[in-house]
């Protein structure tokens, strides 16, 4: 069935440095992939997507990146701050109904 | 984000109890959903739901059930809980584009 894996499942960097969280999914009709962070003891919230039309998207010190060919996508963080500590999860869909997470990966920040 | 909420918050019950968690919006949204998260393994999909008339079994369906009393208001039930059944559990809504999912505030079940 549809698959969405997560590498890796624990991250810790520095702060200042930078942190990349990879997904690979297998679903080859999946066109939306979104990221989303979850604060400790708080719900998932939306911090960045991309369409399958474009190769990446940036927001500030986030951004995303995707190779349709390979079937995997990427979420790159730089100058990373205290507040980047969360546990950030990947996810495809192709419809409202086919939307599948990945793992989570826990991104520490160590000052 | 007020405009998902859930109830309870948090809730422990004995095996073989039903139990029903309660999600309502004010987003407007036709779509709703109810994931399940535990630790390692990310959020799975329970049920979702188009509109009112409309419900879906999600990948982890059995041993749940759902009802969509209105446009605004989707609820989860266990019939008969179960140990494995404590988690986690999340409701969400989207827009028609079934992109952005706004996830609720979560439901913390144990089932001893």
């Amino acid at each position: 069935g549809e698959n969405v894996e997560q590498h890796p499942s624990t991250l810790s960097v520095q702060e200042g440095d930078s942190a990349v969280i990879k997904c690979t999914y297998s679903d080859s009709a999946s066109n939306y992939f979104p990221w989303y962070k979850q604060e400790l003891g708080k719900r998932p919230q939306l911090i960045i997507d991309i369409r399958s039309n474009v190769g990446e998207k940036k927001d500030q010190r986030i951004a995303v990146t995707l190779n349709k060919t390979a079937k995997h996508f990427s979420l790159h963080i730089t100058e990373t701050q205290p507040e980047d500590s969360a546990v950030y999860f990947c996810a495809a869909s192709w419809s409202a109904s086919k939307i599948i997470f990945g793992s989570g990966t826990r991104l520490s920040i160590r000052p | 984000d007020a405009d998902v909420t859930q109830t309870p918050r948090n809730r422990i019950t004995k095996t073989g109890k039903r139990i029903m968690l309660e999600c309502s919006q004010t987003k407007g949204h036709d779509r709703m959903y109810w994931y399940r998260q535990d630790p390692g393994l990310g959020l799975r999909l329970i049920y979702y739901s188009f509109d009112v008339k409309d419900i879906n079994k999600g990948e982890i369906s059995d041993g749940y059930s759902v009802s969509r009393q209105a446009q605004a208001k989707f609820s989860l039930s266990l019939e008969s809980a179960i140990p494995n059944q404590t988690a986690l559990y999340f409701c969400a809504t989207s827009d028609p584009t079934g992109s952005e999912q706004y996830f609720g505030p979560g439901t913390r079940l144990t089932v001893t």
